[in-house]
């Protein structure tokens, strides 16, 4: 079945630093989306990407949908402690487009 | 508007017995899942209601039942709890599938222990 997989599993950075998490699938997807989990927390959603090439940013996410519409990225400038969780990222799968979850990038912030 | 109610937040159990797990949204969305979180697992699909009346096996089925007989209501029935499902339970609703775009909503999940 379909699998999207993300990396890295773990990122530890000094609060400041930049970070970013990827997902890849070796399907096309009709669209991603991404999702943060705080400790202890539940999934929140965060955004939708559904075109080829699609940038969206909030703030200091940058979040990347690819050309083939095979892989995407989350990019966090500047690292702040309440970046602390972890991030999701998700695509439809099967006939009625359950959102299949990557095992998510666990981010920890250094102050 | 209280969003995805889930209850209970923690429960023990022992091998063998069975619980029912209780999910309600007051969004009127269509679509309701369950997922369990394990640690490096991230979440899995365990069973998914597209309407009332309307239920469907996801990634995850085995050891599981569910019922949609309301669009609020979406129980979660452990027929006879293994320690294997010790896990993290979330539910979660959207408007409609995400083929039309619809985030979900996830619930405070249901923290389950089997010994």
């Amino acid at each position: 079945g379909q699998q999207v997989m993300q990396i890295p599993q773990y990122q530890h950075v000094q609060e400041g630093e930049d970070f970013t998490t990827y997902c890849n699938s070796s399907t096309t997807l009709s669209n991603i989306q991404w999702y943060k989990q705080r400790p202890g927390g539940h999934p929140v959603f965060l955004i939708q990407l559904v075109k080829s090439g699609e940038v969206k940013k909030q703030k200091r996410l940058t979040f990347q949908f690819g050309e083939a519409k095979k892989n995407s990225s989350l990019h966090i400038t500047a690292t702040q402690t309440t970046d602390v969780g972890t991030y999701f990222c998700a695509a439809p799968w099967g006939s009625q487009g359950n959102l299949i979850f990557g095992k998510g990038t666990k981010l920890s912030v250094k102050p | 508007n209280a969003g995805v109610t889930q209850t209970p937040k923690f429960q023990v159990l022992k091998t063998g017995q069975s619980m029912t797990l209780q999910c309600a949204q007051d969004m009127n969305h269509e679509y309701m899942s369950w997922y369990r979180q394990d640690p490096g697992m991230g979440l899995r699909l365990i069973h998914y209601s597209v309407g009332a009346g309307i239920t469907d096996q996801g990634e995850v089925p085995n050891g599981y039942n569910v019922s949609r007989s309301t669009t609020e209501d979406f129980p979660l029935r452990l027929l006879s709890a293994a320690p294997s499902q010790t896990s993290v339970y979330f539910c979660a609703s959207s408007y409609a599938t995400v083929r039309v775009n619809s985030p979900l909503h996830f619930g405070n999940g249901t923290r389950l222990t089997v010994t």
